[in-house]
């Protein structure tokens, strides 16, 4: 099956910096997206990818999906506190029926006054 | 427009009783997943459903079972409950399309005592 490698597992930062994150697969995903969840609540949608090279904003939050289709970054500008949270990946390979998201382990953000 | 929702928020069991797991996905959509997310850890994919059938599932077993009813909203059933089953249950929701990006509920907290 496909293998999703986050990193890093988890962050200290001051109020204020740049913050990036990264995925990379054993396999080709189809489309790639970005999930913020916060303590005992579902992931929220923060990016969605769908073509290889694509880069796309939302906001302080920039995606990449990657040329080769096996990696993806994320980039949090001018961190605040309220971006504290755990961000997944997660990577969607098409095949048949076999139609599920695959998820990273998660990045923990913690945003330091 | 109303997200995806579940029921109940939270849930309490004793070893070797049974969970009935509620979800009503975002208006529109026809395909439900069930994710087991343990404590401190990432999401495990359970289930999927689409227009009533299953489609594809986890690598759990067979006393994880659910069911989508014809207004696509969907019961995920856990028999003989084990400590271990103690997680957040995440549905999330999807248009059966090519991009397939998925939508979360909040989740349901499941407690086995």
């Amino acid at each position: 099956g496909q293998q999703l490698n986050q990193s890093p597992q988890s962050m200290f930062i001051q109020e204020g910096e740049d913050v990036s994150m990264n995925c990379t697969s054993s396999s080709i995903f189809n489309t790639w997206l970005w999930y913020k969840q916060d303590p005992g609540e579902g992931p929220v949608l923060l990016i969605a990818l769908y073509k290889a090279g694509e880069l796309t904003s939302n906001g302080r939050l920039t995606a990449q999906f990657g040329i080769t289709r096996k990696d993806s970054f994320l980039n949090i500008s001018a961190s605040i506190p309220s971006d504290v949270g755990i961000y997944f990946c997660a990577g969607h390979f098409f095949s048949g029926s076999a139609r599920q998201l695959t998820f990273g382990s998660g990045t923990q953000l913690t945003v330091l006054p | 427009e109303a997200g995806v929702t579940q029921s109940p928020t939270h849930l309490i069991k004793t070893r070797g009783q049974q969970a009935t797991l509620r979800c009503s996905p975002i208006s529109g959509h026809t395909s439900v997943y069930w994710y087991q997310q343990a404590l401190g850890l990432g999401l495990q994919f359970l289930l999927w459903y689409d227009e009533g059938e299953e489609r594809n599932r986890g690598n759990f077993p067979p006393r994880f079972s659910g069911r989508q009813f014809p207004n696509y909203s969907s019961e995920l059933n856990v028999n003989a409950l084990e400590l271990e089953d103690s997680a957040l249950y995440l549905c999330a929701s999807s248009l059966v399309a090519a991009t397939d990006t998925q939508y979360f509920g909040p989740g349901t907290r499941l407690t086995v005592l």
